[in-house]
C-alpha cells in the first residue's frame, strides 16, 4: 500500500537545539497531521495541516505543508528534555467527510543526547 | 477522565484462543478505527466504521472481525490468535475531519 517516507528515523538531541523532520509521499495529499508518541502512550495530536503552503505553530512547534503537497515539514525550537518520543506524520488524499483514511510515516524517535 | 478508553491495557494469551479488545469512546465522534503498531512499522489500519452500522476492512484485516455495538463502543477481536499478531492495538476516533484521536492502547502478546 501507499508508504510515507519520514525521516530521520532517529536523531538525538541536546537541550536547547533546534530539530527538523519531514515527510515525503510518491503522491499529491489533501492533509498532513503530525502526532507525537510518549512510551506507553498513544499518539496525540501536534498539528493539522490543510492547505498547500499552510505554515502552523503549536508553541515550540512548526509545520509546514509542502507547495508540492507531497511533503510535510516539522521543527522544534529550543528543544526540551519532555521533547523526547516518537514524532509521526500522517496524511490522507482525501478532505474529511469522504472516505479518506490516514496514511501514517514509521516515526522519528528523539533522544536525549548521552 | 479519558476521552478514548480502551480495555485490557496488557493481555497475554495463547495461540488459538479468541481474543477480544474493547475500545469506548466520551467524545461523542461518529468515527472509529482500530490500528496496529508493530516496531519499526508505524500505526497500520485494521477496521474503521463511519457509524453503528457501517463496517469497513483496513490494509490489515485478516485475522481479525469488529462490532461497532453503539456509538460509542468499538470492539476487536482476534478469532484464533497466533504469534505474529502480538503487537500494540490502538483504537481512534474522530469526526468528519481527518483529525483522529487516539486511546492508550493495549499491548497484546501471543504466546
Amino acid at each position: 500500500g501507499q508508504q510515507l517516507n519520514q525521516s530521520p528515523q532517529s536523531m538525538f538531541i541536546q537541550e536547547g537545539e533546534d530539530v527538523s523532520m519531514n515527510c515525503t509521499s510518491s503522491s499529491i495529499f489533501n492533509t498532513w497531521l503530525w502526532y507525537k508518541q510518549d512510551p506507553g502512550e498513544g499518539p496525540v495530536l501536534l498539528i493539522a495541516l490543510y492547505k498547500a503552503g499552510e505554515l502552523t505553530s503549536n508553541g515550540r512547534l512548526t509545520a509546514q505543508f509542502g507547495i508540492t503537497r507531497k511533503d510535510s515539514f516539522l521543527n522544534i525550537s529550543a528543544s526540551i528534555p519532555s521533547d523526547v518520543g516518537i514524532y509521526f506524520c500522517a496524511g490522507t488524499h482525501h478532505y474529511g467527510g469522504s472516505q479518506g483514511n490516514l496514511i501514517f510515516g514509521k516515526g522519528t524517535k528523539l533522544s536525549v543526547k548521552p | 477522565d479519558a476521552d478514548v478508553t480502551q480495555t485490557p491495557r496488557n493481555r497475554i494469551t495463547k495461540t488459538g484462543k479468541r481474543i477480544m479488545l474493547e475500545c469506548s469512546q466520551t467524545k461523542g465522534h461518529d468515527r472509529m478505527y482500530w490500528y496496529r503498531q508493530d516496531p519499526g512499522l508505524g500505526l497500520r489500519l485494521i477496521y474503521y466504521s463511519f457509524d453503528v452500522k457501517d463496517i469497513n476492512k483496513g490494509e490489515i484485516s485478516d485475522g481479525y472481525s469488529v462490532s461497532r455495538q453503539a456509538q460509542a463502543k468499538f470492539s476487536l477481536s482476534l478469532e484464533s490468535a497466533i504469534p505474529n499478531q502480538t503487537a500494540l492495538y490502538f483504537c481512534a476516533t474522530s469526526l468528519q475531519s481527518n483529525e483522529q484521536f487516539f486511546g492508550p492502547g493495549t499491548r497484546l502478546t501471543v504466546l
